[in-house]
């Protein structure tokens, strides 16, 4: 799997948005981006992913830049439940491999 | 439906017993993935299995560890000779395991300490 390169924690305020960016240097074009979310003492919760394309859902938007080489979660409205640790994960569209593996991850502090 | 369940959720064993730990996953997903993750440490991967195909192990840290997963459903993962490094929280997590897009729903997790 491609490497990833997090930075190891972000502070934001509650209600403001929370930008966490991921490096991706050596993403190559079969392989899409994840990001998880692990609140303390939870299993991990999948948030979203994207090819190349700028994806929403109902939890966060992932903005891909065009050359892929980089990417960036963004949470609009942190709350103070929004503190975890995010993970960000590439993986190869195809079955090859198989395994999601994860990095140390930003730990984020949304703070009142 | 249930989402992925794990047992026990607390195991404490004496070093140098034997233990399982079970997982039954989502129905339906044919993807099974098995992590550990020490205190204050990050998810490691241990072993991977999808549908019929032999399973990923290339993270299971010695030979005192296995897994295996009946009937492509419930999972057990069995630590034999237990040692006090093993402790840690097991994390069982499925998925859909179709064209690689893995969104994987984890379990709770079975918190083991080993005495």
């Amino acid at each position: 799997d491609a490497k990833t390169t997090q930075p190891p924690s972000m502070d934001c305020a509650e209600g403001r948005a929370a930008n966490l960016p991921c490096n991706h240097s050596t993403i190559s074009g079969n392989e899409y981006v994840y990001w998880y979310r692990q609140i303390h003492s939870q299993g991990p919760q999948y948030i979203i992913h994207g090819l190349k394309n700028n994806e929403t859902n109902e939890m966060a938007s992932l903005i891909i830049t065009e050359d892929r080489k980089s990417s960036t979660l963004i949470l609009p409205h942190a709350t103070l439940r929004d503190t975890a640790v995010y993970y960000c994960i590439v993986r190869p569209i195809y079955n090859q491999g198989g395994k999601l593996i994860f990095g140390q991850g930003t730990e984020l502090s949304v703070k009142p | 439906g249930a989402g992925v369940s794990q047992s026990p959720s607390n195991k404490v064993t004496e070093k140098g017993k034997d233990v399982e730990l079970r997982c039954d996953p989502i129905s339906g997903h044919t993807a099974l993935y098995w992590y550990r993750q020490s205190l204050g440490q990050g998810l490691e991967f241990l072993i991977y299995f999808q549908g019929n195909s032999a399973p990923d192990k290339s993270g299971l840290p010695s030979d005192r560890f296995s897994a295996e997963r009946t009937g492509g459903s419930v999972s057990t993962l069995t630590i034999q000779r237990t040692q006090q490094e093993d402790s840690a929280v097991y994390l069982c997590a499925s998925s859909l395991g179709i064209t690689g897009v893995e969104k994987l729903f984890f379990g709770s997790g079975t918190q083991l300490s080993v005495l």
